[in-house]
Order: structure tokens, then sequence, then C-alpha cells
């Protein structure tokens, strides 16, 4: 079945430094790949799309990349700071349909200043 | 513009009584879903909507759970006597489309069952 895995553990890094988040999907092509950050007690926001066909996407320090042969999309904040902070969720388009998003238990990233 | 509203954002219910969730979307956006995440999961689709029509439910239980979205007013996400294991938290969103777009997302609808 359609799995979406994203690294459990805390990445903890130094302000300044870029952090990089990973997403791995298995059985499945997806159409899209999104990325969402989401703060305690909050709902997810929306960062990025990136679809099938592009291999990379930025938006300010942002940087999303999908390799459809090693079904992985890395995701990239560089000049990190602590308000970075947060767990990041990566989410595909369901197999079934394109409209459900399918999510990754999400990875927490917090940043020392 | 105001964002995905939804209400109550915190709501406590003793185990078999009701609880009801609303949403109200985005102005201009016709296209409203409901995710659960249970505390150190992932989000969990549970439904599609549009006006008046349910689009896709595969992922909401087959009982006590309903979900509509009325032609004037929010979408409702209706929970028939809630047991502990509903305990979660409910989150809506709402996208001018039906796919290929981001989604927005609520600030959710914390439920305790007690």
């Amino acid at each position: 079945s359609q799995k979406i895995e994203q690294n459990s553990e805390a990445l903890n890094i130094q302000e300044g430094k870029t952090a990089t988040l990973t997403c791995n999907y298995t059985n499945y092509s997806p159409a899209y790949l999104q990325w969402y950050r989401q703060d305690p007690g909050r709902g997810p926001v929306f960062l990025l799309l990136i679809r099938e066909n592009e291999k990379e996407k930025r938006k300010e320090r942002l940087k999303v990349t999908f390799d459809t042969t090693l079904k992985q999309s890395l995701f990239h904040i560089t000049a990190s700071q602590p308000a970075d902070s947060a767990t990041y969720l990566c989410a595909l388009d369901g197999w079934d349909s394109s409209y459900k998003l399918i999510f990754g238990s999400g990875t927490r990233l917090l940043v020392r200043p | 513009n105001a964002g995905v509203m939804q209400n109550p954002r915190h709501l406590v219910r003793r185990r078999g009584q009701e609880a009801r969730l609303r949403c109200s979307p985005m102005k201009g956006h016709s296209h409203v879903y409901w995710y659960r995440q249970l505390p150190e999961e992932g989000l969990k689709f549970m439904v599609y909507l549009q006006k008046e029509n349910i689009i896709d439910e595969s992922g909401m239980p087959k009982e006590r759970f309903s979900a509509e979205f009325p032609k004037e007013g929010p979408s409702i996400l209706r929970i028939q006597q809630v047991v502990r294991g509903d305990s979660a938290a409910y989150f809506c969103a709402s996208s001018p489309e039906g796919s290929g777009t981001e989604a927005f997302f609520g600030q959710g609808t914390r439920l305790t069952v007690v």
C-alpha cells in the first residue's frame, strides 16, 4: 500500500545553517507533492507545491526537490532562524484521487540561536 | 479575506454525547476537506465535500460520523455517541479547486472525550 516516511527524530541545527528534511514514499507515483509547516496547537500552513514534472522549486529561503526515480523529496531551509522551528509535513496526492492529501507524520525542526 | 474558520477551538464531551464541529471555508472556496490528527500521528483524510454534495467519504468511519456542506452556512462534521477514541484534533481545509492546489487549513477543533 502507499506509504510516506519522514524522519521521526527531531532535527536540531544551529541558526544560520541549512536544514534538510527528507520525505520518502513507496508503491506510488504522485502527481504532486506539498510541504506544510505546523506549529503546536495550530493548523498546517502551506509552504510549497511541486509537480512530478518539476525537479526543483524555490521560494525565498525554501527549496524543494522532487526525485521521482528515488521516490524522494528534499526540503531545504537556508540561513535557518529560530522562528523556523516547527514540524514540517510532507503530503502527496492520494493514489486513488488527486484531491485528497496523504500526509507523512512530520519531522520536528529545532533551530538553536 | 478571513482564513478558514473553525469552531469551537476546544470541545469537551462525555462518552455517548454528540459533537458538532463547524467549518467556514475561505471566501470563494467551494471545496472542503476534513482531516483528523491523533496524538503523535499524521493527518488522516476523512471526507471531501462540495456545496450540498459529499464527493468522497472513504476516510470516515462507517458509523457515528457524518458530514455536510449545505448551500448556506458552514460545513458540519458530526460525531454521534462519542467514545474516548474519538479524542483528536479535527482540521478543516478548503481550496479553490479540487486538486493540484494548496489547501488552506483552519486552526482545528480539539475534541476531548471524557
